[in-house]
């Protein structure tokens, strides 16, 4: 499975657009990039999935670039609500549904 | 619409118990894995049940088992318990055993002296 590396914490303010940036490097052909969101004391949600180029949700957008060695969660306008850990999930095993979660990204949003 | 629902939400156990914790999925959902996440760690994946099946196990000993019913519901079963089994018990759910979109139930909070 490819090994994705993201900051462990960023800090914003509210009404800022945030940009969580995950790196796969040996992403596979087939591998889709994930990404799940967890706040405290609760389990974690589902936020978007993606292959390449853009996609985008009610919440989020994902940005791949052509060659899917990276990519970026972007989370408009954010509020303290959106203060979570932020995870990237890239190859989840077809066949399996087994996620490989990482550390994730604390994200904090200040007033 | 209930989502997935688990109990207890905590839980205080001495070394060397059991315990049982449940779980059920969300209304339509066939699938249940169950995830074990330590204090500032990413859930890590113990195992899926699909058709009361065991289907997936990740790098756990033979001391978590389960066990899936047939309306869906599941449960996970730790024997002898080590102080290093503290930690959130997670229970997802899905339709099909390939979903990438799992949803996650509260957890239930294991704390072992």
């Amino acid at each position: 499975l490819a090994k994705t590396t993201q900051p462990i914490s960023m800090d914003s303010y509210e009404g800022q657009e945030v940009n969580i940036t995950c790196s796969h490097n040996n992403i596979a052909t087939n591998d889709y990039i994930t990404w799940y969101q967890q706040f405290p004391s609760q389990g974690p949600r589902f936020i978007i999935q993606g292959y390449k180029t853009k996609v985008t949700n009610e919440v989020a957008s994902l940005f791949i670039p052509a060659d899917r060695k990276s990519s970026t969660l972007s989370l408009p306008r954010v509020s303290l609500s959106d203060t979570a850990v932020y995870y990237c999930l890239v190859g989840v095993r077809r066949n399996t549904g087994k996620l490989i979660f990482g550390q994730g990204t604390t994200l904090q949003v200040k007033p | 619409d209930a989502g997935v629902t688990q109990s207890p939400t905590h839980l205080i156990k001495t070394r060397g118990q059991q315990v049982t914790l449940r779980c059920s999925p969300k209304s339509g959902h066939d699938t249940v894995s169950w995830y074990q996440q330590a204090l500032g760690q990413g859930p890590q994946f113990i195992f899926q049940y699909y058709e009361e099946e065991e289907r997936q196990r990740g790098n756990f000993p033979d001391r978590f088992s389960g066990h899936q019913f047939p309306n869906y519901s599941s449960e996970l079963n730790v024997n002898a318990l080590l102080l290093g089994d503290s930690a959130l018990y997670l229970c997802a759910s899905s339709y099909g055993v390939a979903s990438y979109e799992q949803y996650f139930g509260p957890g239930t909070r294991l704390t072992v002296t």
